[in-house]
């Protein structure tokens, strides 16, 4: 079955810019979606079909997918960014979610 | 506005049946499809499948003998139940939505907690 990695945790510092992987096998070819969840809310897209944000997403959130690796890039990190944040795509009619990667903005 | 407001029991003895129902308000039931998703204690998100407003529904192999989905379409609400669980379905579950039978998850409920212990 097709898997969806993500590292466990990245760290960055107010101000500069995040990326956050996601890794299958020539995900290229599919259309990943990342969502932001915080402590006790239910998940948030904030980008679709690998790089589109919706309306109510700040622009410094941007998304890229290539080869067999799908970024999630954050341009000038926020303090209210720090977040898990989970990449999902569809494999046939099954929807498979990486493990997520917890986000720390020092 | 869009809201999905979901409900169900929090404390299930193995062997039981889970159950939670979600409310569509603010949205169309027929355009969209409706899918759950859980997420255990500390771990990712899990999807469990999804349904349309016609009761078409597409399960998740990993839970397919054990789910069934159905839609009232009269209440604009749907429901997950969950067979046979036991302490590994111990987990927040969530209703979402999604456009077509491929699309992102655009808005999501808030959330039941169903713990799972004898």
């Amino acid at each position: 079955s097709y898997e969806l990695t993500q590292p466990v945790s990245v760290s960055v510092a107010l101000g500069q810019t995040a990326r956050l992987t996601c890794g299958g096998d020539n995900i290229g070819t599919k259309n990943v979606h990342w969502y932001q969840q915080k402590p006790g809310q239910a998940p948030l897209l904030v980008i679709q079909r690998s790089k589109n944000r919706p309306s109510a997403i700040p622009e410094r959130f941007s998304g890229s997918n290539s080869g067999d690796t799908a970024t999630l890039t954050i341009t000038g990190a926020q303090a209210g960014d720090e977040a898990d944040y989970h990449c999902q795509a569809w494999d046939s009619d099954t929807s498979i979610f990486g493990g997520g990667t917890k986000l720390t903005v020092l | 506005q869009v809201h999905l407001q979901q409900w169900g029991a929090g404390l299930l003895k193995p062997s039981e049946t889970l159950s939670v129902t979600c409310a569509l308000y603010g949205t169309s039931f027929s355009v969209y499809q409706w899918s759950w998703i859980r997420q255990a204690p500390g771990r990712g998100l899990e999807w469990i499948g999804q349904i349309t407003q016609s009761g078409s529904a597409t399960y998740n192999p990993s839970f397919k003998s054990r789910v069934t989905m159905s839609v009232d379409t009269s209440k604009k609400q749907f429901s997950l139940n969950l067979s046979s669980v036991i302490a590994a379905d111990t987990a927040v579950y969530y209703c979402a939505r999604g456009l077509t039978r491929r699309s992102p998850f655009d808005s999501w409920g808030q959330g039941t907690l169903v713990i799972v212990s004898s």
